[in-house]
């Protein structure tokens, strides 16, 4: 089944303390990117990937991190968590320049709170 | 920079009512992409209905149909016979070829007995 997976679900930590959210896509896309969704402001884009080692910040890319080794994941770190970054995230990828682009693929949501 | 622009936070109609939600948005391409997303509780990000920019027909999908007007830089949806699970958040976004998807604030719409 064609999906991107993304781990943990939801997790709760505190200011300052390392954090990994992982995800996944199975269906060999060239893009991938990470969203913040926060009431009022709909999805955000954080970082974005064209395809192996080639990342680039989307809007509001402060305070995260992310690296793209395989083509398969895009990690996102966030190194000193703080209350501002509680929020939603998603992943998402799709074909990108390789192929049609006319859709986008997201993961289920990781529910971060940041005390 | 592309800009979507929902200028309805919330909107609420009877069940088996018709609805329509609007979204306009900026742009200086010709070819790309526009989309309704519809975000129930569960929080997944669920694909509605998709229209092309260089086609001019509107696209349905069963209840759910687009008024897509471009010159005017204008996307509605209209969710005919409104159902009790239509309820939940919709987005509407924009697409360019291997980019970003960019997204309206959403409309939150609720679908009363």
């Amino acid at each position: 089944e064609a999906q991107v997976t993304q781990n943990p679900r939801y997790l709760i930590t505190v200011t300052g303390k390392k954090l990994t959210v992982t995800c996944s896509q199975n269906m060999n896309h060239e893009y991938m990117s990470w969203y913040r969704q926060d009431p009022g402001l709909g999805l955000r884009q954080i970082y974005y990937s064209m395809n192996v080692e080639v990342t680039d910040k989307g809007d509001v890319p402060e305070g995260y991190k992310v690296s793209r080794k395989e083509k398969r994941n895009f990690p996102l770190i966030l190194e000193s968590p703080s209350p501002n970054q509680t929020s939603l995230y998603f992943c998402a990828s799709n074909p990108g320049t390789s192929g049609t682009y006319n859709e986008q693929f997201f993961g289920p949501g990781t529910r971060l709170t940041v005390l | 920079a592309q800009t979507v622009t929902q200028s309805q936070p919330e909107m609420s109609v009877q069940e088996a009512e018709t609805v329509t939600l609007s979204c306009t948005y900026d742009t200086s391409e010709s070819n790309y992409y526009l989309f309704w997303y519809k975000q129930p509780p569960s929080r997944q990000m669920i694909l509605v209905i998709r229209q092309e920019a260089y086609k001019q027909q509107n696209a349905t999908e069963n209840r759910f149909s687009v008024n897509f007007q471009k010159a005017a830089k204008s996307f509605s949806l209209k969710i005919s016979d409104s159902q009790l699970g239509d309820t939940a958040m919709y987005f509407c976004a924009f697409m360019n070829r291997g980019d970003d998807m960019r997204f309206g604030a959403g409309t939150r719409l609720t679908v009363k007995p």
